[in-house]
């Protein structure tokens, strides 16, 4: 099993539509928490960073985290064809590298 | 532009060769990493080096081997390719250690496919 599990979609929505992506973890050393957009070719690219459990809202995206369940997602409101990418989950413990979901595909239909 | 950049953005060679793949950040980051994106999109980290200590992970094969002349460049080098190795090669860098506070900054990858 691994550490951090990702539904890969795809995942395709209409424009303006809520979209929400998640991940589940199973150790719960996992401290730092942060979700990654990656553009076809194109490297990852830092859009949420989170450390405690509750939400943390930047325009129209929301991280939130509930380290009680394990379990942390993305939304994105009002989703734009622009978003469409593929979302990737990141979490740290102390003292260790990133550990990265597997990431999900997001098209988002004009 | 500040960034991470890597060098080159595609690899075709044939199985047996050896190749390097070049990485240079300008961020006046500390900390330097090779992550492998298979074609799942799955990203592995492969190393990551900090202030000449090299943290390797213990699944990469031995004919892999990082070398960091300075705190600015880290580069990937690749003996006897196999077939399993074609893959999208990230660098990426991060202010402070692996396990700071930070989020890492990507390079734009290198696809390296072996035939």
């Amino acid at each position: 099993q691994k550490e951090v599990e990702q539904d890969p979609g795809p995942l395709s929505v209409p424009e303006g539509a809520i979209v929400s992506l998640n991940c589940t973890y199973s150790n719960s050393a996992f401290q730092y928490f942060m979700w990654y957009r990656q553009y076809s070719r194109k490297g990852p690219e830092l859009l949420m960073y989170t450390y405690s459990s509750g939400n943390k809202e930047d325009g129209r995206f929301t991280a939130q985290v509930d380290k009680s369940s394990k379990y942390i997602s993305l939304f994105i409101r009002d989703s734009q064809p622009s978003d469409s990418a593929t979302y990737l989950c990141a979490m740290r413990r102390p003292a260790r590298q990133l550990t990265f979901g597997s990431g999900t595909q997001l098209t988002v239909l004009p | 532009d500040t960034a991470v950049s890597q060098t080159p953005k595609y690899l075709v060679t044939q199985m047996g060769n050896d190749k390097s793949i070049k990485c240079e950040q300008n961020l006046g980051h500390d900390t330097m990493y090779w992550y492998k994106q298979d074609s799942k999109k799955f990203l592995k980290i492969m190393f990551s080096y900090n202030n000449k200590e090299l943290i390797i992970n213990e699944t990469v094969p031995n004919r892999f081997s990082p070398k960091s002349p300075d705190k600015a460049h880290l580069n990937l080098h690749i003996n006897s390719l196999e077939l399993g190795d074609s893959a999208v090669y990230f660098c990426a860098s991060s202010k402070g250690g692996s396990w700071v506070n930070y989020g890492y900054t990507f390079g734009s990858g290198t696809r390296l496919t072996v035939v």
